[in-house]
């Protein structure tokens, strides 16, 4: 089945430098990519829909230029979060829609911690 | 503004036994409708999922029942083992391929 790869699955970084996440898609090719953060113990939300191709869209509320989106190709879309600070610190997890009968599918996630 | 509404926030349940996680929702755009299990530290992984002109659904131990008139869904977790305990999310999707996620159910499996 569809598999999207994220990295990193874990990463600490200091308060003011950025960081960026990688999804891709292994096997197939994702034209759109869906970014969601999850606080602890809460649900997933929709931050950003990335296209390839195109400027992505922003959910209200997010920050456009403190979450950078890029969809370099159909197999690659990238989250860099600007100027961290620890209220950043949160899991991010993309997903692509489904491309067949299969439903969407979602990376591992990345832990990110802003110290 | 919630769109989905997810019931109980979390549940224990003993080994056997039955989990039951409800859901309801508004927008009657939905066409939709996608159960995932979330382990900590993990991404969500599908388990089952439902569209509208369908009433249930089953897959193992999983089933979901559509109530469409009602606007509600539920998960049925049969025969609930330990390696169940997760945490359980509803979902509805609309034009635009979007995910609307409910605020998840926490369960724990007591053997």
């Amino acid at each position: 089945g569809a598999v999207v790869s994220q990295h990193p699955s874990r990463v600490i970084c200091k308060s003011g430098t950025s960081v960026k996440i990688e999804c891709r898609s292994l096997d197939f090719q994702a034209t759109t990519m869906f970014w969601y953060r999850q606080f602890p113990k809460q649900s997933l939300m929709l931050m950003a829909t990335s296209n390839e191709g195109s400027k992505a869209t922003y959910e209200q509320g997010v920050e456009k230029d403190k979450f950078l989106i890029n969809h370099a190709s159909l197999t690659l879309s990238t989250l860099t979060v600007t100027s961290a600070h620890p209220e950043d610190s949160s899991f991010y997890i993309c997903s692509a829609p489904p491309s067949g009968p299969g439903g969407y599918t979602f990376g591992s996630g990345t832990r990110l911690t802003v110290v | 503004q919630q769109q989905v509404k997810q019931s109980p926030q979390s549940l224990i349940v003993q080994k056997g036994g039955i989990s039951i996680i409800n859901c309801a929702y508004e927008n009657t755009a939905f066409d939709y409708f996608p159960w995932y299990q979330q382990f900590p530290g993990k991404g969500p992984a599908l388990l089952i999922a439902i569209r509208p002109d369908v009433s249930e659904k089953k897959e193992g131990r999983f089933t979901i029942s559509f109530n469409k008139s009602a606007k509600q869904f539920s998960l049925h977790i049969m025969d609930s083992q330990p390696g169940d305990s997760a945490t359980y999310f509803c979902a509805a999707k609309a034009a635009g391929n979007k995910l609307t996620f409910g605020g998840g159910t926490r369960v724990l499996v007591k053997p």
